[in-house]
């Protein structure tokens, strides 16, 4: 059973540089969603993704976009990189208006 | 807006005990969804359990079950014969309800990390 993909795991950027994070949702699932997890707090909702168009946004600056292929992964970007941008993201999918949501292992992206 | 709290940052429990984490949240909706995740240090968000606000009966999911306090907005989650793979850190989240599925997006918590003594 193919889960939720994410690559990489690990990541090292420099300010102000940009980064692409990757995600490939659970089989079956067409809605993805990311998270942002800082060290020591919950997850925060940045965006969803739904049919290749941005459903609902997060409080997060315009840095901070997304994308949806046709085979329903997904692109994270984050341009001009802070250091206060270093996190787990964490990517889950899911079916539009369901509860079940599959996480992905996330990408941990640090900035030097 | 929606909140959801979890006052207690780390708890430690003996093997084969039982533990109750604590999460308060808070919402002006009637349809909505409460979770408990699991985060082991593999970083992968698990699902423990899942309870809707319109039932009125405790989930419950082998040794973990839920004591759903609707009224007072409370949701805390018992592990019953903890086990050394308990130990992680434990996330409530809430999501809104609607058009008999969901909508919104997950808000968690700050969590509780778990320890399990042997």
């Amino acid at each position: 059973d193919a889960g939720v993909t994410q690559s990489p795991t690990h990541l090292i950027k420099t300010r102000g540089q940009q980064v692409t994070l990757r995600c490939s949702p659970k089989s079956g699932h067409d809605t993805v969603s990311w998270y942002q997890q800082a060290l020591g707090q919950g997850p925060q909702f940045i965006f969803q993704y739904y049919e290749e168009e941005e459903r609902q946004r997060g409080n997060f600056p315009d840095r901070f976009s997304g994308h949806q292929f046709p085979n329903y992964s997904s692109e994270l970007n984050v341009n001009a990189l802070l250091l206060g941008d270093s996190a787990l993201y964490l990517c889950a999918s899911s079916l539009p208006a369901g509860t079940g949501y599959t996480f992905g292992s996330g990408t941990r992206l640090t900035v030097v | 807006a929606q909140t959801v709290t979890q006052s207690q940052p780390e708890m430690s429990v003996q093997e084969a005990e039982t533990v109750t984490l604590s999460c308060t949240y808070d919402t002006s909706e009637s349809d909505y969804y409460l979770f408990w995740y699991k985060q082991p240090p593999s970083r992968q968000m698990i699902l423990v359990i899942r309870q809707e606000a319109y039932k009125q009966q405790n989930a419950t999911e082998n040794r973990f079950s839920v004591n759903f306090q609707k009224a007072a907005k409370s949701f805390s989650l018992k592990i019953s014969d903890s086990q050394l793979g308990d130990a992680a850190m434990y996330f409530c989240a809430s999501l809104l309800g609607g058009y008999g599925g969901s909508q919104g997006n997950l808000i968690f918590g700050k969590g509780t990390k778990l320890s399990v003594k042997p």
